[in-house]
């Protein structure tokens, strides 16, 4: 098992400029996230999806969209890049009510807008 | 709002010593609690999970208390070794969402 996978590891970006980062697990779990960590500080979540065909937003959800494709897939897309968007993103899945609310975590997406 | 913040920053212990990990909670309805490790350049990685219903959990070299009356959580790692060096945060849960403190950076000295 591949666990988390996470494309693209780095990217730079203009302003303005949009991109998807895309994530995908191969454990069948059913809730997907998408945090965002800045230098020095812990994870914020910026939205999650509980199940298959549902997202919700989290802590700091402007600038961003998201799409659960399927049960595996769940990609964040920024729709117009800003210097503020410069963090390491990081995608985690779990599978809930099996004595886990415990996070999976993706190695992250090294994102740069200049 | 609510919060989990962590007592200090850095934490420097010497290799073979124990390592203790504090933490601070401000919701008291949350009712998972979780430490995860960050080595540099990686994601974090779970390492022990507690329960509200529990004040004590042990795993492997880990132990993780939790003090309800005082919203305090600690983790304890015995014999800390050289691959133990990251940044260890604690977060609490609820609603599917996870609340992070800052972390504190665990340093072993040889």
């Amino acid at each position: 098992n591949a666990g988390v996978t996470q494309t693209p590891k780095f990217q730079v970006l203009k302003t303005g400029q949009s991109m998807t980062l895309q994530c995908a697990q191969d454990m069948n779990h059913n809730s997907m996230y998408w945090y965002r960590q800045d230098p020095g500080m812990g994870l914020r979540l910026i939205y999650y999806s509980a199940s298959e065909g549902t997202t919700d937003k989290g802590e700091v959800p402007n600038g961003y969209n998201v799409s659960r494709l399927n049960k595996r897939e769940f990609s964040l897309r920024l729709e117009s890049a800003a210097p503020s968007q410069t963090s390491v993103y990081f995608c985690a899945s779990s599978d809930i009510g099996r004595g886990a609310d415990t996070q999976y975590f993706g190695p992250g997406t090294r994102l740069t807008v200049l | 709002g609510e919060s989990v913040g962590l007592h200090l920053p850095t934490l420097s212990v010497q290799e073979g010593d124990n390592s203790i990990i504090n933490c601070a909670y401000s919701n008291s309805a949350s009712d998972y609690f979780i430490w995860y490790k960050q080595e540099s350049g990686k994601g974090p990685q779970f390492i022990i999970d507690i329960r509200s219903n529990m004040d004590k959990r042990q795993g492997q070299r880990v132990t993780v208390l939790l003090n309800k009356t005082v919203k305090h959580l600690s983790l304890q790692i015995a014999a800390t070794q050289p691959g133990d060096s990251a940044v260890y945060f604690c977060a609490e849960g609820s609603n599917y969402q996870l609340i992070w403190g800052a972390g504190t950076k665990l340093i072993i000295k040889p």
